[in-house]
């Protein structure tokens, strides 16, 4: 399979405690980005890799949320002392660049 | 900020049944318009990139258009396995996309 893939697919995690998911892209697309989508409503963005240069984070993003790509392969997304407002479908895309981006099956988190 | 609205929220059609989708936007800087389509519980899946007004994109039912404003996805004849949530995004010079909320489409045999 040369899609992209994320693990895991879900997440249940207790308050307060560290969860990190990965990502990995589509071999040559040299674009990376983490979206978070809620119930209804549309994927959010929240960063994006070009290579290995992380080159926007949204600013909705609170301080609790990092993201790395090490060598611009694969990628990781942390969330730090979780809070159930957390809870969502973290999507991960690649891309070459300026063009459309790729979905994985996404991340579901379940804060409790 | 960049804004896209899609419309109606909801659409319930019959099969066989023709019908559009719309998704305005106010962007700066647009490079290109994308449709998806998002089943439950999964990632979207990539259908369309339109990058210019006047622009059409076809597949199987589905074709796309894009004015300065707004873009069109048209359902031709549609089939319950059409049933989804169709999404459009904008990418722009920012080198992001911005999202709708989506149409969700349900087609009853």
């Amino acid at each position: 399979d040369t899609g992209v893939s994320q693990d895991p697919r879900h997440k249940i995690t207790k308050r307060g405690q560290n969860v990190t998911f990965r990502c990995d892209p589509i071999s040559e697309h040299n674009r990376l980005y983490w979206y978070r989508q809620t119930l209804g409503q549309g994927p959010e963005f929240l960063t994006y890799f070009q290579n290995e240069a992380q080159l926007e984070k949204s600013r909705l993003l609170s301080d609790r949320f990092s993201a790395e790509r090490p060598k611009g392969s694969f990628s990781t997304l942390e969330i730090q002392r979780t809070e159930q407002g957390d809870s969502a479908m973290y999507l991960c895309a690649s891309s070459l660049e300026n063009l459309e981006a790729f979905f994985g099956q996404g991340t579901r988190l379940t804060v409790v | 900020e960049d804004q896209v609205t899609q419309s109606p929220e909801a659409l319930r059609l019959q099969e066989g049944e023709s019908s559009s989708l719309n998704c305005s936007y106010t962007v700066s800087g647009l490079r290109g318009l994308f449709w998806y389509r998002q089943d439950p519980g999964k990632g979207p899946e990539f259908l369309f990139t339109l990058y210019s007004a006047g622009e059409e994109k076809e597949k199987e039912r589905l074709k796309a258009t894009l004015t300065k404003k707004e873009s069109f996805l048209h359902i031709t004849a549609p089939k319950p396995e059409d049933s989804a949530t169709y999404l459009c995004a904008v990418y722009t010079n920012a080198g992001k996309s911005t999202f709708g909320d989506g149409t969700t489409l349900t087609v009853k045999p």
